[in-house]
């Protein structure tokens, strides 16, 4: 069982430069989450996707975008990259509201 | 804006030893969860509170969800080294489920 992807685990940006992080998920979930995790820190929702062809912004939105591409696959891209950046990023997934949520491994990020 | 704030956040403690853990907001949840997350490695689920008043057993962890739906606790009883960990609760309204702030356990021998 696969269960969430996260490619890449690992990236170093300069200033200004632009990537996507990808997401997939093998359960059929609904949901789909990007978090981000500074250290020591709990996680900070970036936006979310309820569904196939939805979503939302979450607590710290700014400076990023996301796709839902189909009920797989949620990327999220940063356009131009900040130093302010630099943390851990989780993807999640989950059936419905109240069911468990699932994780990625992460992909660390550091921004310079 | 929801906001999860978690009490202490960090917690350094004997084998042996009980303590309790806290996760308290300003807004109402349908559900709490509570997860616990490893070095290197996403969090996991340990347990869903969805109903006002709610306590679950786990073992050595007890889990409350308050009267109101704004709070909740976890409770370790003779904690263990293998209980160290970064522990973090998670409220949900709708599909929106936002993390708590982290009570990073260390358990000695």
């Amino acid at each position: 069982n696969a269960g969430v992807t996260q490619t890449p685990k690992f990236q170093v940006l300069k200033t200004g430069q632009s990537m996507t992080l990808q997401c997939a998920q093998d359960m059929n979930h609904n949901s789909m989450y990007w978090y981000r995790q500074d250290p020591g820190m709990g996680l900070r929702l970036i936006y979310y996707s309820a569904s196939e062809g939805t979503t939302d912004k979450g607590e710290v939105p700014n400076g990023y975008n996301v796709s839902r591409l189909n009920k797989r696959e949620f990327s999220l891209r940063l356009e131009s990259a900040a130093p302010s950046q630099t943390s851990v990023y989780f993807c999640a997934s989950r059936q419905q509201m109240n069911t468990e949520a699932f994780f990625g491994q992460g992909t660390r990020l550091t921004v310079v | 804006t929801q906001l999860l704030e978690q009490s202490p956040q960090f917690l350094s403690i004997q084998e042996g030893e009980n303590l309790t853990v806290y996760c308290n907001s300003s807004s109402v949840f349908s559900s709490l969860q509570w997860y616990r997350q490893e070095p290197g490695e996403g969090p996991v689920l340990l347990v869903t509170v969805v109903t006002g008043g709610e306590v679950k057993k786990l073992k050595r962890l007890t889990f409350q969800f308050g009267d109101a739906r704004k709070d909740s606790s976890l409770h370790i009883t003779a904690a263990q080294p293998g209980d160290t960990g970064l522990y973090l609760c998670a409220g949900a309204n709708t599909d929106k489920l936002i993390f708590g702030t982290g009570t990073r356990l260390q358990v000695f021998p």
